[in-house]
């Protein structure tokens, strides 16, 4: 069985930086891409970004709003996906979802909660 | 960037209706395009990929369809576990974006 576990998640100031972790089970995560994607508390979805396989030498993609400022990195021999989060700001605040890219997007984490705020 | 356009915003049904949700591309995306559903409090859970491909596991009731800007989910007899919040999401382009969100109550 598929499974993505994210942790990292908290209270942070703005201006501060955040490191979100996302452990798989169930696959072998070096074979997928893997993305993160953001939902603010009581709103839509926002894809934020985007890790390719080995394959395809681990090139990534991010959204507008937090490229520069975010970074999304994986450890294969661990099979866990990272966002480094720097410069947040209270438009960070969000639950942040750890996603398996194949067949669109076919499976989720339960997410983790990000807090930006003073 | 390719805006996702979802309608309506929400809508009430009764269980056995058929129930249809549409998506529209601001530019084409192809087959590129994904469903989710959902529920209070949880994460979403994906239905639909590449516009008419169910997922491992999703009832047959829900299907999907179209191409190129203008998309539809439909669930065939709504049941009770179907009432939740619906949403289109385009994979053809970077940057993926996501539809606005149909919520599905009870009438």
């Amino acid at each position: 069985e598929v499974r993505l576990v994210e942790s990292g998640g908290g209270l942070v100031q703005p201006g501060g930086s955040l490191r979100l972790s996302c452990a798989g089970s169930g696959f072998t995560l070096s074979d997928y891409y893997m993305d993160w994607v953001r939902q603010a508390p009581g709103k839509g979805l926002e894809w934020v970004g985007r890790t390719r396989n080995k394959a395809n030498s681990y090139t990534t993609e991010y959204a507008a709003s937090v490229k520069g400022r975010f970074t999304v990195f994986r450890d294969d021999s661990k099979n866990s996906l990272y966002l480094q989060m720097n410069s947040l700001t209270t438009e960070d605040t969000a639950f942040y979802y750890c996603v398996r890219g194949k067949n669109g997007f076919d499976s989720w984490g339960l997410g983790t909660l990000v807090t930006v705020s003073s | 960037d390719i805006q996702m356009t979802q309608s309506p915003s929400s809508l009430s049904a009764s269980i056995g209706d058929r129930v249809t949700i549409t998506c529209r591309a601001s530019q084409g995306i192809r087959n590129s395009l994904t469903w989710f559903q959902q529920k209070p409090g949880k994460a979403p859970k994906s239905l639909i990929y590449d516009t008419s491909s169910l997922q491992s596991g999703v009832p047959s009731r829900f299907s999907g369809s179209g191409s190129g800007t203008d998309f539809s989910l439909t669930i065939s007899s709504l049941q009770p576990e179907d009432f939740a919040t619906y949403y289109c999401q385009q994979y053809g382009s970077y940057p993926y974006t996501f539809g606005g969100g149909t919520k599905v109550e009870m009438k």
